[in-house]
């Protein structure tokens, strides 16, 4: 696609709950990364993909947290068990590759209730 | 190792004033160093970006000024205009070896320019 599509674009869920977020690379971009950023926050390093398989899942705050890719393309971010704390923007970025530019998706506004 | 300051954390600054935004690093390996612009509701965009073989990057009203040797960069916005009012980032990263190109960014500037 033309852009990094990201969805649902606002979530809000009851503590306790599962959620999946969703997010659509750009079309060939072999590198796809999680960030979440928090009110008034930097962004914050969560998983890296490149194709399938996340080399680096170093971000992930805890096991509640878990995210797969499949066919290099689509990625899920799940986290089970929601907690306040895991309210939120969470942005899916992809890039071609190491030394290029990420392009970011709008992000997914979580608020866990 | 990992951190990259940047200050202020908000600038206030009038239409056709100079923005200047500040980051440091601490981590000698990162080669390199992108600014990104953020806007409400928005993912970030990628505005600019340096390598450290260079001391500056000019890209229309937008200039990067790099001190390797003081382990620090900065954004320049040139004619500030109210429409560049927007959240912005400076990140770093290293290519290659277990980095993977991973971002490490700045806590972000909220830049307001007064028409």
């Amino acid at each position: 696609g033309a852009g990094v599509s990201q969805s649902p674009s606002n979530k809000v869920t009851e503590k306790g709950k599962d959620v999946e977020l969703r997010c659509d690379p750009i079309s060939g971009h072999t590198a796809l990364y999680w960030y979440r950023q928090s009110l008034g926050q930097g962004l914050e390093f969560l998983i890296y993909f490149q194709g399938n398989s996340a080399p680096d899942k170093s971000g992930l705050p805890s096991d509640r947290f878990s995210a797969e890719r499949t066919g290099g393309s689509v990625s899920t971010l799940t986290i089970q068990r929601t907690q306040q704390e895991d309210s939120a923007v969470y942005l899916c970025a992809s890039s071609q590759g190491q030394g290029r530019g990420y392009t970011f998706g709008s992000g997914t506004r979580l608020t866990v209730v | 190792q990992q951190q990259v300051k940047q200050s202020p954390q908000s600038l206030i600054v009038q239409k056709g004033g100079i923005s200047i935004i500040n980051c440091a690093y601490e981590n000698t390996a990162f080669d390199y160093f992108p600014w990104y612009q953020q806007f409400p509701g928005k993912g970030p965009a990628l505005l600019i970006a340096i390598r450290p073989d260079v001391s500056e990057k000019k890209e229309g009203r937008f200039t990067i000024s790099f001190n390797k040797s003081a382990k620090q960069f900065s954004l320049h916005i040139m004619d500030s205009q109210p429409g560049d009012s927007a959240t912005y980032f400076c990140a770093a990263s290293q290519d290659g070896g277990t980095s993977y190109g991973k971002l490490t960014f700045g806590q972000g500037t909220i830049l307001t320019v007064h028409p």
